[in-house]
């Protein structure tokens, strides 16, 4: 089947502007993240679905940053008055049950974010 | 201390060679823990995941974990080019909740 949807592939924005970005998680996965990567950085954390759980919104850097998840499928993840310091590739991932022993996260190919 | 640290290398190794990556973490109850191998330009792809002290091997990988000395690592052996890339440990930390990545090694293999 398919894999993890991310969309766009690309957003350049001038800063100030709102974004939304997309994920289609793996049909099936009840687990669904929000990752961001910085240029030469490793993965930051971001925001955690499972199920109909409430979501772990610990790792959003600051009040911008907003995601939703619709129907147990798709996630939006929403950026507030852009700044610059939010360009990086947000990738998305999903997995079948959460985190537990050997649950694999599968990545979409992410969205690169600039912020001008 | 970082939660999850690694060397961000690069670390060359020649083609052929056993390439020895690690990753130390801080929360001594953490369980498991995962490989992952990105390309330039690419999403990360798990390669190895590990809970149990010990080795374990899967074809060229093998994945070494100390729970008592808070350290998991990653050997590559007969590296090829096609290894080039970088490896990224993860562990979930606090429980299950959030999976922290360290800032990930980044390989070369020269033929």
């Amino acid at each position: 089947g398919a894999g993890v949807s991310q969309s766009p592939s690309n957003k350049v924005t001038e800063k100030g502007k709102d974004v939304e970005l997309r994920c289609d998680p793996i049909s099936g996965h009840t687990a669904l993240y929000w990752y961001r990567q910085s240029l030469g950085q490793g993965l930051e954390f971001l925001i955690y679905f499972q199920g109909n759980s409430a979501p772990d919104k610990s790792g959003l850097p600051s009040d911008r940053f907003s995601a939703e998840r619709t129907g147990g499928s798709v996630s939006t993840l929403t950026i507030q008055r852009t700044q610059q310091e939010d360009s990086a590739v947000y990738l998305c991932a999903s997995s079948l049950v959460g985190f537990t022993e050997g649950d694999e996260q599968y990545f979409g190919p992410g969205t690169r974010l600039t912020v001008t | 201390q970082k939660e999850v640290e690694q060397n961000s290398g690069p670390l060359s190794v020649p083609e052929g060679a056993i390439a020895s990556l690690n990753c130390t973490y801080s929360d001594r109850g953490s369980q498991s823990f995962f490989w992952y191998r990105q390309y330039s330009g690419k999403s990360p792809e798990l390669i190895m995941f590990i809970y149990s002290n010990g080795d374990k091997e899967d074809g060229r990988f093998t994945a070494q974990l100390n729970k008592a000395s808070q350290y998991v690592s990653l050997l590559i052996r007969d590296s090829q080019p096609s290894d080039s890339a970088t490896y990224l440990c993860a562990v979930p930390l606090g429980g299950y909740q959030k999976v922290t990545f360290g800032i990930g090694t980044k390989l070369q293999v020269i033929p």
